[in-house]
């Protein structure tokens, strides 16, 4: 039972430069979010998807862009990398909009822009 | 402006001591106040979750309080142990938005 998967774990980019990070859910959950953890800041979401086809702005979207492929698949999107973006993402994904019952993250993706 | 705010930053209980994290929230639509735990190169987990309805909630060892009016909960852990050594984290949740504290890293030493 896989839960969330992210790819990569580990990526280093060079400011301006493009990627995609990967997260699929393997539970059936409608809904599946976006988080990026900074050292004392907690977890801020980027970006959510409550259901198969919408996709909406959390917290801190600036810089970033989503797709919500179908049902299994969620993925973060770059344009041009900052070293602002140096971070750990995280990939969650719950039954229930609400968030009632809990979310399920992935393992993260560290992500260092030079 | 974190709609969060979670205290200590960190805190260091000796083995079969309780620990004690605190978080006050400031959106009264929240309405579902999980605590996740996570340990080091891993994504938080769900370690126990309480609804505006009910004051406190156990599972085992953990136990959330929860104050509506005063707008703050907390996770007491009981009989504290080496392997609840990890960063804890409150949040507070209403449809498609969860909202983080910064978290608590917690130390307990044998």
């Amino acid at each position: 039972n896989a839960g969330v998967t992210q790819t990569p774990k580990f990526q280093v980019l060079k400011t301006g430069q493009s990627m995609t990070l990967q997260c699929a859910q393997d539970m059936n959950h409608n809904s599946m979010y976006w988080y990026r953890q900074d050292p004392g800041m907690g977890l801020r979401l980027i970006y959510y998807s409550a259901s198969e086809g919408t996709t909406d702005k959390g917290e801190v979207p600036n810089g970033y862009n989503v797709s919500r492929l179908n049902k299994r698949e969620f993925s973060l999107r770059l344009e041009s990398a900052a070293p602002s973006q140096t971070s750990v993402y995280f990939c969650a994904s719950s039954e229930l909009s609400t968030g009632a019952g809990g979310y399920t993250f992935g393992s993260g993706t560290r992500l260092t822009v030079v | 402006q974190q709609q969060v705010k979670q205290s200590p930053q960190s805190l260091i209980v000796q083995k079969g001591g309780i620990s004690i994290i605190n978080c006050a929230y400031e959106n009264t639509a929240f309405d579902y106040f999980p605590w996740y735990q996570q340990f080091p190169g891993k994504g938080p987990a769900l370690l126990i979750a309480i609804r505006p309805d009910v004051s406190e909630k156990k599972e085992g060892r953990f136990t959330i309080s929860f104050n509506k009016s005063a707008k703050q909960f907390s996770l007491h852990i009981m009989d504290s142990q080496p392997g609840d050594s990890a960063t804890y984290f409150c949040a507070a949740s209403r449809v498609g938005d969860m909202r983080f504290g910064a978290g608590t890293r917690l130390t307990v030493k044998p």
